[in-house]
């Protein structure tokens, strides 16, 4: 599983409230990245970061915000969630910086209500 | 920005069959191709992947083919089982600005394999 936990797993909250999500890595990849899985629409990419407060826009990025403050943690915020961001988050890292291969971690189910 | 085309989105066989899906991709630039198999419930895990300095890789009985020039790229399974039975996702990949890669997925095809 490459080392990465995602918490909370599940998630029921109120359209208006502020959500943060959680990946946490134990082996110090420099590359995370926030993904959003959909029907109909496969996996879209939200942030991503190439290091420690070195964060950027995916193709979803709006109504999405991103910190990470050290190595192994990048946080994914939604700073007042709406129903259409029900939908199940993956983090995922990149093993190593010669390499493209990503693993994901075991996905945040949020559902808004 | 890129866009990654899959066909079939289901896709049914009998047991010892085989089973191709189809992705086509946009951005010339793209230079890696994973595919992803979900079980229901988990996340996604890479199966194979390939290079655009590659036109084919076997790994046992799944393989995958890339044509660069038509830009598309194929995951072959031969010998179906029923635990091959999930739903596939292919990917085009091209370098972020900082490093990293970029990921733009397929909608996905599911896979049943029917005894």
């Amino acid at each position: 599983d490459a080392g990465i936990t995602q918490s909370p797993r599940h998630k029921v909250t109120e359209t208006g409230t502020p959500v943060t999500l959680r990946c946490h890595q134990t082996e110090n990849h420099r590359y995370m990245y926030w993904y959003r899985q959909d029907p109909g629409h496969g996996l879209r990419l939200i942030h991503y970061s190439y290091g420690v407060k070195d964060t950027d826009k995916g193709e979803v990025s709006d109504g999405y915000s991103v910190s990470r403050s050290k190595t192994e943690d990048f946080l994914l915020t939604l700073e007042s969630a709406t129903s259409s961001q029900t939908s199940v988050y993956f983090c995922a890292i990149q093993l190593r910086e010669s390499s493209d291969t990503q693993y994901f971690g075991p996905g945040t189910r949020l559902t808004v209500l | 920005g890129e866009n990654v085309e899959q066909h079939p989105s289901t896709l049914s066989v009998q047991e010892g069959d085989s089973a191709v899906i189809k992705c086509t991709y946009s951005d010339s630039a793209s230079n890696y191709f994973p595919w992803y198999k979900q079980e229901l419930g988990k996340r996604p895990q890479l199966i194979i992947d390939i290079r655009s300095n590659v036109g084919e890789k076997k790994d046992q009985r799944i393989a995958v083919t890339l044509n660069k020039t038509a830009k598309h790229f194929s995951l072959h399974i031969t010998e179906t089982q029923p635990e091959d039975s999930a739903v596939y996702f292919c990917a085009a990949s091209f370098i972020l600005t900082g490093g990293g890669n970029k990921l733009t997925f397929g909608t996905g095809t599911q896979l049943k394999v029917e005894l």
